[in-house]
């Protein structure tokens, strides 16, 4: 059980260059989650999604876009990446089971992050 | 929008003593939940402990412990018996126990340094 894992660890981009982050979970929950954690700020949900087929906006979705096209994955893409997307990614899964069931343990699963440069 | 405030960015406690780190939260819901996640320099973000709104009794994870002050909107997390493992980012997080909600808002964070 590897939980929650991304790919690439590290990657440096040129402006305007395009690029896809991947999120792998097998713990079979149904939301997964993107964020950003840039220098002196918390997290920033970027988008999400409650289950295969579907996305939602976050707090700051403006120049990336998200498929989830199989349940355990979600990717994050970057269409002409900009130096303000500079950051560390962080991906996150969460069970919906536990939700619905108002289980108060459920919590948000992390992966280790993926650290992004733009030049 | 609900706001998260850790108003100390670092702190440092020596081995084996205890520390509190501080945080606040802005919201007018009355059901909500909160965390403190540790990020190690790994920067995997780790679950420490949880508290439901609803309860007064204050969440405690062996040598983990919050002081929650719903009226005073106050979640401090108190590390007792500090370890070298300790030293890392630590963050206080709120999501909302409405339906559908799902979102973690996070404060900025306190960074810990653990003194041998």
């Amino acid at each position: 059980n590897a939980g929650v894992t991304q790919t690439p660890k590290f990657r440096v981009l040129k402006t305007g260059q395009s690029m896809t982050l991947l999120c792998a979970q097998d713990m079979n929950h149904e939301y997964m989650y993107w964020y950003r954690q840039d220098p002196g700020m918390g997290l920033r949900l970027i988008h999400y999604s409650v289950g295969e087929g579907t996305t939602a906006k976050g707090e700051v979705p403006d120049g990336y876009n998200v498929s989830r096209l199989k349940k355990q994955n979600f990717l994050l893409g970057l269409e002409s990446a900009a130096p303000s997307q500079t950051s560390v990614y962080f991906c996150a899964s969460s069970s919906l089971r536990g939700w619905a069931l108002g289980d108060i343990r459920e919590t948000q699963y992390f992966g280790p992050g993926t650290r992004l440069l733009v030049l | 929008a609900q706001t998260v405030t850790q108003s100390q960015p670092e702190m440092s406690v020596q081995e084996a003593e205890t520390v509190t780190l501080s945080c606040t939260y802005d919201t007018s819901e009355s059901d909500y939940y909160l965390f403190w996640y540790k990020q190690p320099p790994s920067r995997q973000m780790i679950l420490v402990i949880r508290q439901e709104a609803y309860k007064q009794q204050n969440a405690t994870e062996n040598r983990f412990s919050v002081n929650f002050q719903k009226a005073a909107k106050s979640f401090s997390l108190k590390i007792s018996d500090s370890q070298l493992g300790d030293a890392a980012m630590y963050f206080c997080a709120y999501r909302s126990a409405l339906s559908g909600a799902n979102n973690l808002f996070f404060g900025t964070g306190t960074r810990l340094t653990v003194i041998p």
